[in-house]
């Protein structure tokens, strides 16, 4: 089963910036697949904030940025907000089984 | 602006079988790809499989062959996924996701979802 890795929980102050990474270690994943990644508050839906690695929707805050090397990919936060809190999950395509997948979801809190 | 805009909240008894729609608005409907996903509850998201609004084509994920079924009503912009033969873990939100880039650019290496459902919560009990 393909899997995309990502930590359980990621922590930080306000202010502070914090990484949450997204590695694909099954070899199913090839290289030119882009990622995305959602933020996701509990009762709401999924929201998009980076695509294609690294690109930022209209209206999403520059605080987060996205970037990917190898086989990991990386949301990274900035000046953390409380409003942040939220799980984040990293979305996509495996070749091999010709599926897509979300990662495992990260908690992020704010101390 | 893009809408996608859900049936409400479904229980059934194990064994049988829901439908959930997903209206759109706002785009050209047979210009992009819909997907859809779930979640169980405590658990992360799950994709679910893909259909074609333009063609009806689809693809399903594994897990769900042969119990999955997504199809189209051009005529009213609105996509449908049912699920049968329902088990207590096909308990989850269920969403629609839009996928950001037009079905002639896009590859799957390179899909995203731009707009969400609100979800439709798909309670399994007897």
């Amino acid at each position: 089963q393909s899997a995309l890795t990502q930590p359980a929980s990621v922590s930080g102050s306000p202010g502070q910036s914090i990484t949450v990474s997204c590695s694909e270690t099954s070899g199913d994943f090839g290289p030119n697949n882009r990622v995305s990644w959602y933020q996701h508050h509990p009762g709401k839906a999924p929201q998009l904030i980076i695509y294609e690695d690294n690109k930022r929707p209209p209206g999403v805050s520059d605080r987060f940025s996205g970037s990917k090397s190898g086989n990991t990919a990386s949301l990274t936060i900035s000046r953390l907000h409380a409003d942040d809190e939220a799980d984040y999950f990293c979305f996509s395509f495996a070749n091999r089984q010709n599926t897509f997948f979300f990662g495992e979801g990260t908690k992020v809190d704010v101390l | 602006q893009v809408h996608l805009v859900q049936s409400g909240a479904e229980v059934r008894e194990p064994g049988v079988s829901v439908k959930v729609s997903c209206k759109t608005s706002g785009y050209t409907f047979t210009g992009y790809f819909l997907h859809w996903v779930r979640q169980a509850p405590g658990q992360g998201l799950e994709w679910v499989g893909w259909i074609s609004p333009d063609s009806g084509a689809t693809k399903y994920a594994e897990k769900f062959q042969g119990r999955v079924t997504m199809s189209r009503d051009r005529s009213i912009s609105t996509v449908y996924m049912e699920l049968t033969n329902l088990k207590s873990d096909d308990t989850a939100m269920y969403y629609c996701a839009r996928v950001g880039k037009h079905s002639l650019v896009v590859t799957a290496e390179t899909v995203y979802f731009d707009s969400w459902g609100q979800g439709s919560l798909v309670t399994v009990s007897s």
